[in-house]
């Protein structure tokens, strides 16, 4: 089974453009959840999609948002980037997702967003 | 609220010393735990899992961990370390329910000297 892939793996913008990244769950998963990693936060939870609704939700701003399609594949959108958003973003795909503690998250390779 | 605390933020080991990196959690809920690892550039991989079966739970590439609810812990070991095990641990508990993400620990550096 292929794992979760993310495109692109990376990307440089500047302060005030929007990006959007996807992620490919693994075949089979309905859950994608979406974290960014930087040096000084660690992980953090960003938001789980689930058959197409935002199920979680972190505390990020209103610039980072996402979806799900009908074949589970996710993008986050982040808009009016600044400075501080440059992080790895990684995303996870699970067949339950945050409804059932026992579920695994598989991870993928992360995308890394530098703001110039 | 769930929380994890990772008590060391590097560990340096000699190739073929055993390995301990220490977790402590916080939890409201009978928690579920993991180790994920990260190498350089690289997402995270799961080594292993606790979910209220068997306390000692085995994971990849011999490393395996022990919940303690008593001390709540949950520290990952390994006895012999190898070169390619350098690359930096997470803990990480999720209770599932409302908040169902997976919170995660500081990390770990793990570097391992030849």
């Amino acid at each position: 089974k292929a794992g979760v892939t993310q495109t692109p793996r990376y990307l440089i913008k500047t302060r005030g453009q929007q990006v959007t990244l996807s992620c490919s769950p693994i075949s089979g998963h309905r859950s994608v959840s979406w974290y960014q990693q930087t040096p000084g936060q660690g992980l953090q939870f960003l938001f789980e999609y689930f058959s197409e609704t935002q199920r979680n939700k972190g505390n990020f701003p209103g610039r980072f948002s996402g979806r799900q399609f009908s074949n589970s594949r996710s993008e986050m959108n982040v808009s009016t980037l600044e400075l501080g958003d440059s992080a790895l973003y990684l995303c996870a795909s699970s067949l339950a997702g945050g409804s059932s503690k026992t579920d695994t998250q598989y991870f993928g390779p992360g995308t890394r967003l530098t703001v110039l | 609220a769930q929380s994890v605390t990772q008590l060391d933020s590097h560990v340096s080991v000699s190739e073929g010393t055993p390995v301990l990196l220490r977790c402590n959690y916080s939890s409201s809920y009978s928690p579920s735990l993991f180790w994920y690892v990260q190498h350089p550039n690289k997402g995270l991989q799961l080594l292993l899992k606790y979910t209220s079966a068997a306390t000692l739970v085995k994971g990849i590439n011999g490393f395996e961990a022990e919940f303690k609810k008593s001390e709540t812990s949950f520290h990952l070991t390994k006895p012999s370390a190898h070169m390619s095990d350098a690359a930096e641990y997470f803990c990480v508990v999720s209770d599932g329910g409302s908040q169902g993400n997976l919170i995660f620990g500081k990390g770990t550096k793990l570097s391992v000297k030849p």
